[in-house]
């Protein structure tokens, strides 16, 4: 499995954008990006993903290398709410199902 | 919607006992994955079903864990006899087929601590 490498933790404080960096330098051409987050005591949830081009939505913005070699995480406006861990998962497809591995992931903290 | 189920959500057990956990993923969700996380680290997979198949069980400790779908709905996830290693808590996600392609959505887990 194509591995990823984060920080083990980053701070921030809050209304502050936060950019969360991942790199993947064994990514293959197939491989998705993926970002979910993991609040204290509940299951990881969905963030945002990407291929090649970099992507928006209501929660954060994903901003992919053009080698594709690493990408980052962009939260616009941290709020306290935001401090969770952060993975960055790359998605391999075999056998036509889909398989997410995860690695330690970046530990945030928001000042307030 | 609801979300991915799971009970029990805290169990407390000696080693040597046996233990179930249960999962009830989201309605119409073919593809349902058990991970096992850690106190630290991040989640890892255990095993993956579509449907009632299992697609990807390299990860198992087969020799004390089994799972199993029936029907292609709920699972169970069986810990026998149990070690101290496998305090963690036990994920189950599950995936639609369609649409969102590789959003995974995860239960609240179940937290097991072997005494």
């Amino acid at each position: 499995d194509a591995k990823t490498t984060q920080p083990n933790s980053m701070e921030s404080n809050e209304e502050e954008p936060v950019h969360l960096p991942c790199n993947h330098s064994t990514i293959s051409g197939t491989d998705y990006i993926h970002w979910y987050r993991q609040l204290p005591s509940q299951g990881p949830e969905y963030v945002i993903h990407g291929l090649t081009s970099n992507v928006n939505n209501r929660m954060a913005s994903l901003a992919i290398a053009e080698d594709r070699k690493s990408s980052t995480l962009i939260l616009h406006r941290a709020t306290l709410r935001d401090a969770a861990v952060y993975y960055c998962i790359l998605r391999s497809s075999i056998q036509g199902a889909q398989k997410l591995v995860f690695g330690q992931g970046t530990r945030l903290t928001i000042n307030p | 919607e609801a979300g991915v189920a799971q009970s029990p959500r805290y169990k407390i057990i000696e080693k040597r006992q046996s233990v179930a956990f249960w999962c009830n993923p989201i309605s119409g969700h073919a593809t349902l994955y058990w991970y096992q996380q850690i106190l630290g680290q991040g989640p890892k997979l255990l095993i993956q079903f579509q449907n009632n198949g299992v697609v990807d069980d390299s990860q198992l400790p087969k020799d004390r864990f089994s799972a199993e779908r029936l029907k292609g709905v709920d699972s169970t996830l069986k810990i026998q006899p149990a070690k101290l290693e496998d305090s963690a808590v036990y994920l189950c996600a599950s995936r639609p087929d369609r649409g969102r392609t590789g959003e995974l959505f995860f239960g609240e887990g179940s937290r097991l601590t072997v005494l």
